[in-house]
């Protein structure tokens, strides 16, 4: 079936270093939402990437959409402790019903 | 300005009790959606309805049913509960689908003995 994988599934840093996650589609996606999880609490809705090759910016993260609209990337400047969290990756391969999970990973700041 | 909301926070039920956790949203959304979470396993979809009076299986239905009589609410009754059940379960709504951000409830973490 279709799955998304997203590695790393754990990334532990110091505060200050970067971080990033990325996520692999098996099939062609229409886009690519991102959501971060705060650990004890709720998805929360981060951005969605529409278009081919698209970049947006969200202060110090960076997100990215494939060329080929099968990958994406997470990547998070300077990371503080307010970025502990898991950030997920979902993807809609066409059909507005359903999403495609990654698994996400855990990022975890040392002070 | 409530969003989604989830009834109860926690719930621990029997072997073979049954309950509804309850969902509701104030936003008009047409879309509306049941997760269950469990460590490692990531967000698996239970159940989802695109409008009044539809709904449609996700990845991992067996021993839930769901209905949508109103925009605004959508149950999730748990038949027979079992111990395979224990998890924490979200319901996420959107305005259309999920080409629209989905907006999650705070989760109701559910205990089967």
């Amino acid at each position: 079936g279709q799955q998304v994988m997203q590695i790393p599934q754990y990334q532990h840093v110091q505060e200050g270093e970067d971080f990033t996650t990325y996520c692999n589609s098996s099939t062609t996606l229409s886009n690519i939402q991102w959501y971060k999880q705060r650990p004890g609490g709720h998805p929360v809705f981060l951005i969605q990437l529409v278009k081919s090759g698209e970049v947006k910016k969200q202060k110090r993260l960076t997100f990215q959409f494939g060329e080929a609209k099968k990958n994406s990337s997470l990547h998070i400047t300077a990371t503080q402790t307010t970025d502990v969290g898991t950030y997920f990756c979902a993807g809609n391969a066409g059909n507005n019903r359903k999403l495609i999970w990654g698994l996400g990973t855990s990022l975890a700041v040392n002070p | 300005n409530a969003g989604v909301t989830q009834t109860p926070k926690f719930q621990v039920l029997k072997t073979g009790q049954s309950m509804t956790l309850q969902c509701a949203q104030d936003m008009n959304h047409e879309y509306m959606s049941w997760y269950r979470q469990d460590p490692g396993m990531g967000l698996r979809l239970i159940h989802y309805s695109v409008g009044a009076g539809i709904t449609d299986q996700g990845e991992v239905p067996n021993g839930y049913n769901v209905s949508r009589s109103t925009t605004e609410d959508f149950p999730l009754r748990l038949l027979s509960a079992a111990p395979s059940q224990t998890s924490v379960y979200f319901c996420a709504s959107s305005r259309t689908g999920v080409n629209s951000p989905l907006h999650f409830g705070n989760g109701t973490r559910l205990t089967v003995t």
